[in-house]
């Protein structure tokens, strides 16, 4: 699966929207890109994923460039709940050349966004 | 409908005692997964179980880790003798096939 780079922290004020990037310029065509949150001693929590189209759902919008290269988890009215470890994750979709279906995450570092009031 | 759910949350054990820890996934879904998040790192995989189909344990750091899924639902995740460096969240996640996976909220092992 294609390497991520996120930025290591970001602030958000309450009430603003929060624009998270993330690079990942060896994507593949077969390869969706997903987003994950981490709050403080919780399970990571699905947001969203797409291919190649900009996705949107109740929690987030989905912002794939052209090119796929890059994309943007946007959270359009950030609250102090949203405060949390967000981690961009690209994945294969389908079955891999071995025959198996194989779908493990790699998680990386992810981005650790602090909403304040 | 409900998630997934793991037991116990929290586990102290003592140096060198065996661990089980248990993972009921989604109802229906087809694909397990064991991760392991140590203090201030990231995600890693353990184990993945997909169907009938044999596990993939490259993620297993030794052999003293093992995992079986019964009946194609719930997963048993072992740690004989277990060490120090043992101490993490364990998360279980599943999918139905490779569609998304959906975490559960992990179990904290402490090993004393």
């Amino acid at each position: 699966d294609a390497k991520t780079t996120q930025p290591p922290s970001m602030d958000c004020a309450e009430g603003r929207a929060a624009n998270l990037p993330c690079n990942h310029s060896t994507i593949s065509g077969n390869e969706y890109v997903y987003w994950y949150r981490q709050i403080h001693s919780q399970g990571p929590q699905y947001i969203i994923h797409g291919l190649k189209n900009n996705e949107t759902n109740e929690m987030a919008s989905l912002i794939i460039t052209e090119d796929r290269k890059s994309s943007t988890l946007i959270l359009p009215h950030a609250t102090l709940r949203d405060t949390a470890v967000y981690y961009c994750i690209v994945r294969v979709a389908g079955v891999d050349p071995g025959g198996t279906s194989y779908g493990k995450l790699t998680f990386g570092q992810g981005t650790i966004l602090t909403v304040h009031p | 409908g409900a998630g997934v759910s793991q037991s116990p949350s929290n586990k102290v054990t003592e140096k060198g005692k065996d661990v089980e820890l248990r993972c009921d996934p989604i109802s229906g879904h087809t694909a397990l997964y064991w991760y392991r998040q140590s203090l201030g790192q990231g995600l890693e995989f353990l184990i993945y179980f997909q169907g009938n189909s044999a596990p993939d344990k490259s993620g297993l750091p030794s052999d003293r880790f093992s995992a079986e899924r019964t009946g194609g639902s719930v997963s048993t995740l072992t740690i004989q003798r277990t060490q120090q460096e043992d101490s993490a969240v364990y998360l279980c996640a599943s999918s139905f096939r490779r569609g998304t996976q959906y975490f559960g909220p992990g179990t904290r092992l402490l090993v004393l």
